[in-house]
């Protein structure tokens, strides 16, 4: 079946340091894969996508790049900011399904 | 803006009372989603609309029901509420997905309590 694999958290870094989430996957076929944030008390936002090998997706600073070699969507940013703390959530969403496969999420604490 | 908007932001409910939780959208998606999300965990679908054709997840028990009056409205129906179903309910909406490019956007959620 199809599944996604996060690393655990919380993950506590200061203000400017440079993030690294890691998600693997599982599934058959070429999935798409997605981040999304969840700010405390609210809903999930997306962040970025990709759809397919080699594909970058980016936005806000944030990268990922899909690795079928690897199955990996590792999530990046450079310098993180107070703003960044949330709970980022790695998901798949396989070609013919409508349903997203989360991963467990990865709670993101910057200090000033 | 366009958006994904679901009322109430905080709902409690007593032990074994029928509760709903609505949803509303404006982005004209013919995919409606409801997810349960029960603290520190990651969302957990519980069925979904393909325009009027309901979907419902295995695993999900005879309690939740859903209806889709209209494109725009989406209800989450809990019919003897317990306990272990106190959770954060997410809706979200999609365009047709033949395409698997297609994000999901969510609502804010609402916050379920059983007392």
């Amino acid at each position: 079946g199809n599944s996604v694999t996060q690393m655990e958290g919380p993950v506590t870094l200061s203000e400017e340091a440079f993030l690294t989430i890691n998600c693997t996957y599982t599934a058959t076929g070429y999935p798409s894969l997605f981040w999304y944030v969840q700010y405390p008390g609210e809903g999930l936002q997306l962040l970025l996508k990709a759809t397919k090998a080699d594909d970058k997706g980016s936005n806000k600073g944030f990268e990922a790049t899909y690795r079928k070699e690897t199955t990996s969507f590792h999530l990046e940013k450079g310098s993180v900011q107070v703003s960044d703390s949330a709970v980022y959530f790695c998901a798949l969403k396989r070609t013919g399904r409508r349903a997203l496969t989360f991963g467990s999420g990865t709670r993101l604490q910057v200090q000033p | 803006d366009a958006m994904v908007i679901q009322n109430p932001r905080y709902q409690v409910t007593q032990f074994g009372k029928p509760v709903t939780l609505s949803c509303s959208q404006t982005l004209n998606h013919n995919v409606m989603y409801w997810y349960q999300q029960k603290s520190s965990q990651a969302p957990k679908l519980l069925f979904h609309y393909y325009d009027k054709d309901f979907n419902n997840e295995a695993d999900t028990p005879d309690n939740f029901q859903s209806r889709r009056p209209n494109t725009s409205f989406c209800f989450l129906d809990i019919r003897s509420p317990g306990l272990g179903d106190a959770a954060m309910y997410l809706c979200a909406t999609s365009r047709s997905s033949s395409d698997s490019n297609q994000p999901q956007h969510f609502g804010d959620g609402t916050r379920l309590s059983i007392l």
